[in-house]
């Protein structure tokens, strides 16, 4: 079935350092691809997207391009803040396009 | 910006009894979702729903659960005969469009569910 890898975290980092978040994804048909972030004690916030091949989503400085060649569509930020600390969760499409497929989630946090 | 609202944000209930967690969807949108999150543990979908049928259902979406559009705008999620294990925070969402979900999925903040 249709599954989602993400890198296991918790992933540490002092403020400024730069971010990736690998994901990999199987997926039936064309998913479109999605990033949700999780702050503490909040609900899940779609973060970016891309629909297509070689799309690159941004939002917040962050973004991710989908590599339909790699199953992949990870996450990168260039400089990260002690507010970006949160979970962050790969989610495509899946099957007949009806639901997302979240990854166990990745957890981040930023040191001053 | 709109916004999908869960109510209540927190209930404790006793094993075995039924609850039913409410969700008002933006309005202009047709689909609708139930998801659930363990403690820690990965977002699992439930059910999607769609011009009043279940479009998809998990093998965790069991007997014991229903969905129900009720109105013109709110979608329950009920649990007939809960158990310790199903104890979470259930995620409402609804999304403009179906297919290939374009523009993704608005969640609401969530309803955790505490079950003793």
């Amino acid at each position: 079935g249709d599954s989602v890898t993400q890198m296991e975290g918790p992933v540490t980092l002092s403020e400024e350092a730069f971010l990736t978040i690998n994901c990999t994804y199987t997926a039936t048909g064309y998913p479109s691809l999605f990033w949700y972030v999780q702050y503490p004690g909040e609900g899940l916030q779609l973060l970016l997207k891309a629909t297509k091949a070689d799309d690159k989503g941004s939002n917040k400085g962050f973004e991710a391009t989908y590599r339909k060649e790699t199953t992949s569509f990870h996450l990168e930020k260039g400089s990260v803040q002690v507010s970006d600390s949160a979970v962050y969760f790969c989610a495509p499409s899946s099957g007949g396009y009806n639901k997302l497929i979240f990854g166990a989630g990745t957890r981040l946090a930023v040191h001053p | 910006e709109p916004e999908v609202t869960q109510t209540p944000s927190h209930q404790v209930t006793q094993m075995g009894q039924e609850v039913i967690l409410r969700c008002v969807p933006i309005s202009n949108h047709l689909y609708f979702y139930w998801y659930r999150q363990i403690l820690g543990q990965k977002v699992e979908f439930l059910v999607s729903f769609y011009n009043n049928e279940i479009s998809e259902k998990s093998e965790i979406f069991d007997d014991q659960f229903s969905v129900e559009r009720p109105d013109g705008s709110n979608f329950t999620l009920k649990i007939r005969s809960t158990k310790l294990e199903d104890s979470a925070m259930y995620f409402c969402a609804s999304s403009e469009a179906g297919g290939r979900l374009a523009d993704g999925y608005t969640f609401g903040s969530g309803t955790r569910l505490t079950v003793v």
